[in-house]
């Protein structure tokens, strides 16, 4: 059974920092590209992140460009973002997802989410 | 950038009718690149369609989706009580890889 389960998220303040993991299971990670989706409280779903099966390719929304970072561990099976100069906007609960691409790109699994509030 | 309009932003149906969910593209989209997602309360998304027109695994078939271009459809033949979510639309773009997903709409019991 594939299994995504974030960790990591938490109140922060505006400037701030904190790094979110997504530990898989079920699945062979090092085969498969991942992405990172958010939803702001009461609001919609928005892309903000993807990752090759390698790391090598790293791809970003405008949104986060120059403030997040995606990154892996295929060793240890777990996906992580990095996310520095938060902003008020950034709250979100951050789900990581499996990404089916090749000819199709959906997601096809998906986390539970770590809720990431920036506020004073 | 690809924008996504979902239509209607609220569906009241009742148990039993038929829900017809309209996405609509600001240009020509791959229809291979098209996915429909359900999403309940406090729960993650769950992928229901990919490729436009083909159901995930595990999807019952009275979830069937169509379309090309620039409009695409999600139909739910008979509403069931489980169904009453919220539905959202995404495309995805290559070149630098971008996924785009649409507002959503929500089925609610009427």
């Amino acid at each position: 059974e594939v299994q995504l389960l974030e960790s990591g998220g938490g109140l922060v303040q505006p400037g701030g920092s904190l790094r979110v993991s997504c530990t898989t299971s079920g699945f062979t990670f090092r085969m498969y590209a991942m992405s990172w989706v958010r939803q702001a409280p009461g609001k919609g779903l928005e892309w903000v992140s993807g990752i090759s099966v390698s790391g090598t390719n790293t791809y970003y929304a405008d949104s986060v460009k120059g403030r997040f970072t995606i990154s892996r561990d295929n060793s240890r099976n777990i996906l992580y973002l990095q996310m520095d100069s938060l902003r008020a906007e950034d709250t979100a609960v951050y789900y990581c997802a499996k990404w089916e691409d090749g000819s199709k790109n959906y997601f096809d699994y998906w986390g539970q989410g770590t809720l990431v509030t920036v506020s004073s | 950038e690809i924008v996504l309009t979902q239509s209607p932003g609220t569906l009241s149906l009742s148990p039993g009718e038929r829900a017809t969910l309209s996405c609509r593209a600001s240009q020509s989209v791959n229809s291979s690149s098209l996915a429909w997602y359900q999403q309940k309360p406090g729960q993650a998304p769950r992928l229901l369609m990919y490729g436009a027109s083909s159901r995930a695994t595990g999807i019952p078939d009275r979830f069937s989706g169509s379309g090309s271009g620039t409009d695409f459809t999600l139909t739910i033949s008979r509403l069931e009580p489980e169904d009453f979510a919220v539905y959202y639309c995404q495309q995805y773009s290559g070149s630098p890889p971008i996924f785009t997903f649409g507002p959503g709409t929500k089925v609610d019991i009427k």
